[in-house]
C-alpha cells in the first residue's frame, strides 16, 4: 500500500530564515505530487504540483518554491520566510490528473 | 473559474443519527469530479468519496453517500449512523480533470453522545 510522509511535523522559524519541508511517497511510482497551504479554519490552497522529476508548476506566485529531485520526493522551500507564510502545509499525491489525492500528515509552520 | 460553496460553517448531530453536509459547485465544464474529505483535529486530510459528473448513480462508501443532483449543481455528503469519531471538518472539492483540486471552506461536524 502507498504511504506519504512529511517532516517536520511542526516548525517555528523567525522571519527572514530559510525553509525546507520534505515530502516522500512510498509504494507507487510516477505519482503526481502537490503542495497545499491551509490557513487557520480555511480551505486548502494549491501552491505547486509536479507531474515528474524536475517538473514544477506554480499555482500562486509567492515567496515559496518547490523542487522534485527524485520521483517520490517533493520539497517546498523558501529563502526568506515572511509572517504570512505561517500555516499548515500539506503534501499530496495522485495516480493521475483528476484522480482523488491522498494527503500526508502535514507540517504546521509558525513564522515569528 | 470553478467554485465550491459550503454554506454550513458548523453542525451538531446526535450519535447514531444521520447528517447531511451541503455542497454546491459552479462550473460550465461538462466533465468534472467531486470529492469529499475529512479533516480531524490531527490535520490530515482523509479522502472519503468521489462522484464523477457522468456517473449515473450516487456514490456510496460504507456510511458515506453522496447525494448528487447535477441539475442543481449540488453534491451533498450524507453520513449515516454518526459516531463520535466522525467529529471533524469536512471539505467538498472539485476537479475539472486537470491537476487542481478546488476546495470549499469546510463544515465542522460535532457528534454529541
Amino acid at each position: 500500500s502507498q504511504t506519504i510522509h512529511q517532516w517536520p511535523a511542526t516548525l517555528v522559524q523567525p522571519v527572514g530564515s530559510p525553509l525546507s519541508l520534505e515530502c516522500t511517497v512510498e509504494g507507487t511510482s510516477n505519482p503526481n505530487l502537490y503542495w497545499y497551504r491551509q490557513a487557520a479554519g480555511r480551505g486548502l490552497q494549491l501552491l505547486f504540483y509536479s507531474v515528474g522529476i524536475g517538473q514544477i508548476s506554480s499555482e500562486v506566485p509567492q515567496n515559496l518554491s518547490a523542487s522534485r529531485p527524485q520521483d517520490r520526493q517533493f520539497i517546498l522551500s523558501s529563502k526568506k520566510l515572511l509572517l504570512s507564510d505561517s500555516g499548515f502545509y500539506l503534501c499530496a499525491w495522485s495516480h493521475d490528473r483528476g484522480d482523488e489525492q491522498y494527503f500526508g500528515p502535514g507540517t504546521r509552520l509558525t513564522v515569528t | 473559474a470553478q467554485k465550491i460553496t459550503q454554506t454550513q460553517p458548523g453542525m451538531f448531530v446526535q450519535e447514531k443519527e444521520a447528517v447531511t453536509l451541503d455542497c454546491t459547485y459552479d462550473t460550465s465544464d461538462p466533465s468534472y469530479g467531486l470529492f469529499w474529505y475529512k479533516q480531524p483535529s490531527s490535520g490530515e486530510m482523509i479522502f472519503l468519496i468521489y462522484q464523477g459528473s457522468y456517473d449515473q448513480q450516487n456514490a456510496t462508501e460504507g456510511r458515506y453517500s453522496l447525494n448528487f443532483q447535477k441539475a442543481r449543481k449540488s453534491a451533498n455528503l450524507v453520513i449515516s449512523a454518526s459516531q463520535l469519531g466522525d467529529s471533524a471538518m469536512y471539505f467538498c472539492a472539485m476537479s475539472l480533470g486537470n491537476y487542481k483540486l478546488s476546495f470549499g471552506a469546510g463544515t465542522t461536524v460535532t457528534v454529541r453522545a
